[in-house]
C-alpha cells in the first residue's frame, strides 16, 4: 500500500493477555518509530528503530513491552501479561531517512482496551 | 532530559479568529522543531517545521518560527476555519538523536 499499515486496528483482550501489534511501513522507509497515545497524555515515545543500528528502546515503560522489525521492514510490539493501564492508541510511524529531516508518516493506529 | 510543553485545550474560537497555540520547549544541542496535525478521524501528517534558530515553517496559511532565545515555536494563524478543527502537536528533535519527542496535543474548535 501507499502507506503506514496497522493490524489489527482495534484490540480488546483480556487482562494478562498477550497482544502483538503489527506495522508494516512505506517500502524504503529506514526509520520505524512506535508512540502510545493516551488520552490527556499526548504522544509518548515508545521505540525506534533506524536501519540496521540498534534500536533506541528508552521510551518502553516496562519490560513487558518488547519490539521487533525483521529485515528491516515490518516492526512487531509485543505487550506481555497487559494491564489496563496498557488501554491506549499504538501508533507506527516511519521516515525515509533519519526522522530528524525527514517527516513521519503515521499509520491509523492499533486501538487497545485490557478489560 | 528533551521535553515539549504546550497549550492545554481545548481551544475554540470563532471563525476568522487569530489563533495563537503556544509551544516551549527543552532540548540540548540544537533541535529540529515540527508541528503535526491530527484531523478527525484522520492520522496525523506534518503541518510545518523549523531546523535552525530563526527559520519560520508556514503551510495552509499556518506559520510558526523557532525562537531560540525564548525556547519556543508557537503556532500561528491570522484566520481560522471551520476545517482547522482538529488537534495540533508540537515536537522536537535534537540534533544528538533522531528521536522525536512530542507535547501532549492542543485541541481546536472553530466555530461556524
Amino acid at each position: 500500500g501507499a502507506g503506514v499499515s496497522q493490524s489489527p486496528s482495534n484490540k480488546v483482550t483480556e487482562k494478562g493477555k498477550d497482544v502483538e501489534l503489527r506495522c508494516d511501513p512505506i517500502s524504503g522507509h529506514t526509520a520505524l518509530y512506535w508512540y502510545r497515545q493516551s488520552l490527556g497524555q499526548g504522544l509518548e515515545f515508545l521505540i525506534y528503530f533506524q536501519g540496521n543500528s540498534a534500536p533506541d528502546k528508552s521510551g518502553l515503560p516496562s519490560d513487558r513491552f518488547s519490539a521487533e522489525r525483521t529485515g528491516g521492514s515490518v516492526s512487531t510490539l509485543t505487550i506481555q501479561r497487559t494491564q489496563q493501564e496498557d488501554s491506549a492508541v499504538y501508533l507506527c510511524a516511519s521516515s525515509l531517512g533519519a526522522a530528524g529531516r525527514e517527516k513521519l508518516f503515521f499509520g491509523s493506529g492499533t486501538q487497545l482496551s485490557v478489560l | 532530559g528533551n521535553s515539549v510543553t504546550q497549550m492545554e485545550g481545548p481551544v475554540t474560537l470563532s471563525e476568522e479568529a487569530f489563533l495563537t497555540i503556544n509551544c516551549t520547549y527543552t532540548a540540548t544541542g540544537y533541535p529540529s522543531l515540527f508541528w503535526y496535525v491530527q484531523y478527525p478521524g484522520e492520522g496525523l501528517q506534518l503541518l510545518l517545521k523549523a531546523t535552525k534558530a530563526d527559520d519560520k515553517g508556514s503551510n495552509k496559511g499556518f506559520e510558526a518560527t523557532y525562537r531560540k532565545e525564548t525556547t519556543s515555536f508557537h503556532l500561528e494563524k491570522g484566520s481560522v476555519q471551520v476545517s482547522d478543527s482538529a488537534v495540533y502537536f508540537c515536537a522536537l528533535s535534537s540534533n544528538r538523536d533522531d528521536k522525536i519527542i512530542f507535547g501532549k496535543g492542543t485541541r481546536l474548535h472553530i466555530l461556524p
